[in-house]
């Protein structure tokens, strides 16, 4: 168990719905990112955020967005769901930028 | 952009045999991280680098933080079933905007 938290552990929707996704870091930790992954894909970097401010934006597109909140947990939101955003969506946490990261067990998005 | 490589793509050893996998950079990176993923669940931290040169082992895993600070590798010894899974690098380098980028990951399949 890495202590990091995310719920719904599975969530199944239809296209063009919206959900969110939440995760909860580490005791302590203040940085929290989000990853998808898709079927046999590596892990694609989505967003970084620090102490509630976001520190980079990787390959995200405009339909998704995200926040931390001042208790440090943050939310994913999808919308205009596509089949194509089915995927595991992890988050992980660290104390600091970068480095070491531990990971949450994912929320397995199924768009139909 | 910034990308890492990992070799082999896929391997099946047998049972009891050593394991040895790599990363490699065009980029320089100041951490080298290894984790392994179990299908459906979440990365977990395997082993950390920050310097190079550096060698760290984790029981019967022992990684390599290349000179160049451009590649990484890792072995595994005397393999077990439990030893299934993807591993994947991730680089981490401090920069504007604190990023860590992952590996395409290295599948392992052990045959009892």
């Amino acid at each position: 168990d890495s202590g990091v938290t995310q719920t719904p552990k599975h969530l199944i929707t239809a296209t063009g719905q919206r959900v969110t996704l939440r995760c909860s870091p580490r005791s302590g930790d203040l940085s929290v990112y989000w990853y998808q992954q898709s079927l046999d894909q590596g892990l694609q970097f989505l967003i970084h955020y620090y102490n509630g401010e976001e520190r980079a934006k990787g390959n995200i597109l405009e339909r998704f967005s995200a926040q931390q909140f001042p208790d440090l947990h943050s939310e994913l939101n999808l919308s205009s769901l596509e089949l194509g955003d089915s995927a595991l969506y992890f988050c992980a946490s660290s104390v600091d930028t970068g480095y070491e990261q531990y990971f949450g067990p994912g929320t397995r998005l199924t768009v139909t | 952009g910034q990308q890492l490589n990992q070799s082999p793509q896929s391997m099946f050893i047998q049972e009891g045999e050593d394991v040895s996998m790599n990363c490699t950079s065009s980029s320089i990176f100041n951490t080298w991280l290894w984790y392994k993923q179990d299908p459906g669940e979440g990365p977990v931290l395997l082993i950390a680098l920050y310097k190079a040169g550096e060698l760290t082992s984790n029981g019967r895993l022992t990684a390599q933080f290349g000179i160049t600070r451009k590649d990484s590798f890792l072995n595994i010894s005397a393999s077990i079933p439990s030893d299934v899974g993807i591993y994947f690098c991730a680089g981490a380098m401090k920069t504007s905007y604190d990023k860590v980028i992952f590996g395409p990951g290295t599948s392992l399949s052990v045959i009892p």
